[in-house]
């Protein structure tokens, strides 16, 4: 496994603001995803975080309202622009090597939008 | 469309009985599929699965794949409070890494 680290673990913001929440990871990862979980949801695939290329996402999320960095093996960012209170959720990394497919979850952000 | 069901969405019982969380899939290419446990927000992995009939277990919990009628279920024996929690299942797709999930059951273990 591996400890992975989310920041921050909450926060309540305004409409129309951004925020940006970090994951690190305590090695090196092949793979990075984001997911969200909205209020009683299950979770949602927002976009695998490649390092050194564009992030790829999934249907129903774009690039303008989740921009994605992966600059290193052990870090990613999630931004969540221009927010709403539709956007209210818990924002989750996990993490993932190659030969394997359990994948690990980060604490997770629990994000309210006034 | 890739389809994860689990049954029931929620589950009520006493200290020590036994559940069974049944988790059903509908795949265009199934790879694996895993178990986890969310009680607070990060979920936790408990098993994955890629063979069928090939029992998981650890401790009081247990899982099996059944890839000819596309489903798994998860034991828990002699629940404890400390069982209660959201149980996740999800599958993952040849080609993807991505993981789908189904809806999760909570389950509540009352003293």
């Amino acid at each position: 496994s591996a400890v992975i680290s989310q920041k921050p673990s909450r926060d309540i913001c305004q409409r129309g603001t951004s925020l940006t929440i970090q994951c690190q990871v305590d090695s090196q990862v092949t793979m990075m995803f984001w997911y969200r979980q909205q209020p009683g949801q299950s979770l949602t695939l927002i976009a695998t975080a490649n390092q050194g290329s564009e992030a790829t996402y999934e249907s129903g999320f774009v690039i303008d309202k989740f921009p994605i960095s992966r600059p290193n093996l052990t870090f990613s960012t999630l931004t969540v622009s221009n927010m709403s209170p539709e956007d209210s959720s818990i924002y989750l990394c996990s993490v993932g090597r190659a030969g394997t497919d359990t994948q690990y979850f980060g604490p997770g952000t629990r994000l309210t939008v006034l | 469309e890739d389809k994860v069901v689990q049954s029931p969405l929620s589950l009520v019982v006493h200290e020590g009985d036994t559940v069974t969380l049944n988790c059903s899939y509908e795949v265009t290419n199934f790879r694996s599929l895993l178990w986890y446990k969310q009680e607070k927000k990060a979920p936790t992995f408990l098993f994955m699965l890629t063979s069928s009939g090939i029992e998981k277990k650890s401790g009081r919990l247990s899982s099996i794949l059944d890839k000819k009628e596309l489903f798994s279920i998860l034991n828990i024996t002699a629940t404890q409070t400390g069982d209660s929690a959201v149980y996740l299942c999800a599958v993952i797709i040849q080609g993807a890494q991505k993981l789908v999930f189904g809806q999760g059951t909570r389950l509540t273990i009352n003293p």
